[in-house]
């Protein structure tokens, strides 16, 4: 069965701080990992990964798939209480098209 | 980029009435359209894969007879909740991925939640 694990499930910082977001994967014929954010409705999309070691970079938020240690880290630097929300780490395997999400992070920061 | 329009974002139903969920891809064709459901402070957790023209897949410890899916076009799909319970209180969130390989990101509607009383 495959499995995404997400750490840590909450977090709570400061403005100003930076953040790392861990997912972890177990899945059969890896594909993608892809980063969601989500605030009160529907996830949008941020990143999506599928070489280890290229770094995936947009604003303040960046990303690093490691195909050797089956992870992938989600950086936010310089967090704004804009920032605050569910983050998702999802990963495509060959067993569907379907994301397989893991429980998500849920990262709050403070003024 | 592309949309993925979901209605309505909110309803609430009597227990016993059914209750149906559209999902529309608004600028591109979807042959494969995907159900998640999320319970508060979880993750989405797929429910069932939605195929044009042909039967959805459900994910294991889904009752198709419950949750109903038709994907008659390529720009809709549809997932009826037969016979609500309260226990069907959820957040419904349809996806579509834009393209044909598997490596193209989903998209997401803004989900509908259903309450049921």
């Amino acid at each position: 069965e495959d499995k995404v694990v997400q750490s840590p499930l909450s977090l709570v910082v400061h403005e100003g701080d930076t953040v790392t977001l861990n997912c972890s994967y177990e899945v059969t014929n890896f594909r993608s990992l892809l980063w969601y954010k989500q605030e009160k409705k529907a996830p949008t999309f941020l990143f999506m990964l599928t070489s280890s070691g290229i770094e995936k970079k947009s604003g303040r938020l960046s990303s690093i798939l490691d195909k050797k240690e089956l992870s992938s880290i989600l950086n936010i630097t310089a967090t704004q209480t804009g920032d605050s929300a569910i983050y998702l780490c999802a990963v495509v395997s060959n067993s569907g098209y379907a994301l397989n999400f893991g429980k998500g992070t849920s990262l709050l920061v403070t003024p | 980029g592309a949309v993925v329009s979901q209605h309505p974002s909110r309803v609430i139903c009597k227990s016993g009435t059914s209750v149906k969920i559209e999902c529309r891809s608004l600028d591109f064709q979807a042959t494969t359209m995907f159900w998640y459901r999320q319970f508060p402070k979880q993750s989405l957790m797929l429910m069932a894969t939605s195929n044009e023209g042909s039967k959805a897949t459900y994910e294991q410890g889904v009752e198709k007879d419950k949750f109903l899916i038709n994907h008659a076009s390529l720009t809709l799909s549809t997932l009826t909740v037969t016979s609500a319970h309260p226990e069907d209180s959820s957040f419904y969130i349809c996806s579509a991925r834009d393209g044909t390989e598997y490596n193209s990101p989903l998209h997401f509607g803004n989900g509908t939640r259903l309450t049921v009383t």
